[in-house]
């Protein structure tokens, strides 16, 4: 079993559509928790981060942890095209050079 | 003006080869870090130098061996390339500062193809 696992699988929505996508993981040490859209033929780039438990909302983009259940979430409200991406969940215990623990990743498609 | 470069961007070569993939960062950190993404896309860390030092290494094959002359390069030397090789490698930085801005920006990846 992975540390960190992702689901759900390949997602295909209507454009505006709010989208959610989680996590679980194992590793009750893990702190902080990120989000990274890879495009395709691209490397990831940071969407978001959140330390710790709790809710942060960036534009049309909110995080969500639950440290008690070892769960967090990335909702996307009014998907756009420009949002067709994988999403890869990853986390570590520590920030700067702590080694970080990536998802599976999920590929998105934002359907116009 | 990139800020994590990697060369070559592709890569095809035969078994057994022998091959390099180098990284560059003009970001100033000084810490740098190799990932492998599999065919299923699953993002894993190898390596990671900090100040050219290793200070990260996962249970990787010796036949991949890493090397930071200075700690803006981070290149990555396979030996003996075999099939399973074959995969996208990711070249990463990041700043030990301990910030909350210390994430870890990647480059654009290299395609290794080993045939």
């Amino acid at each position: 079993q992975k540390e960190v696992e992702q689901d759900p699988g390949p997602l295909s929505v209507p454009e505006g559509a709010i989208v959610s996508l989680n996590c679980t993981y194992s590793n009750s040490a893990f702190q902080y928790f990120m989000w990274y859209r890879q495009y395709s033929r691209k490397g990831p780039e940071l969407l978001m981060y959140t330390y710790s438990s709790g809710n942060k909302e960036d534009g049309r983009f909110t995080a969500q942890v639950d440290k008690s259940s070892k769960y967090i979430s990335l909702f996307i409200r009014d998907s756009q095209p420009s949002d067709s991406a994988t999403y890869l969940c990853a986390m570590s215990e520590g920030f700067g050079n702590e080694k970080l623990t990536f998802g599976t990743g999920t590929r998105l498609t934002i359907i116009p | 003006d990139t800020a994590v470069s990697q060369t070559p961007k592709y890569l095809v070569t035969q078994m057994g080869n022998d091959k390099s993939i180098k990284c560059e960062q003009n970001l100033g950190h000084d810490t740098m870090y190799w990932y492998k993404q599999d065919s299923k896309k699953f993002l894993k860390i190898m390596f990671s130098y900090n100040n050219k030092e290793l200070i990260i290494n996962e249970t990787v094959p010796n036949r991949f061996s890493p090397k930071s002359p200075d700690k803006a390069h981070l290149n990555l030397h396979i030996n003996s390339l075999e099939l399973g090789d074959s995969a996208v490698y990711f070249c990463a930085s990041s700043s030990l500062a301990g910030t909350s801005t210390d994430t870890q920006y990647f480059g654009p990846g290299t395609r290794l193809t080993v045939l």
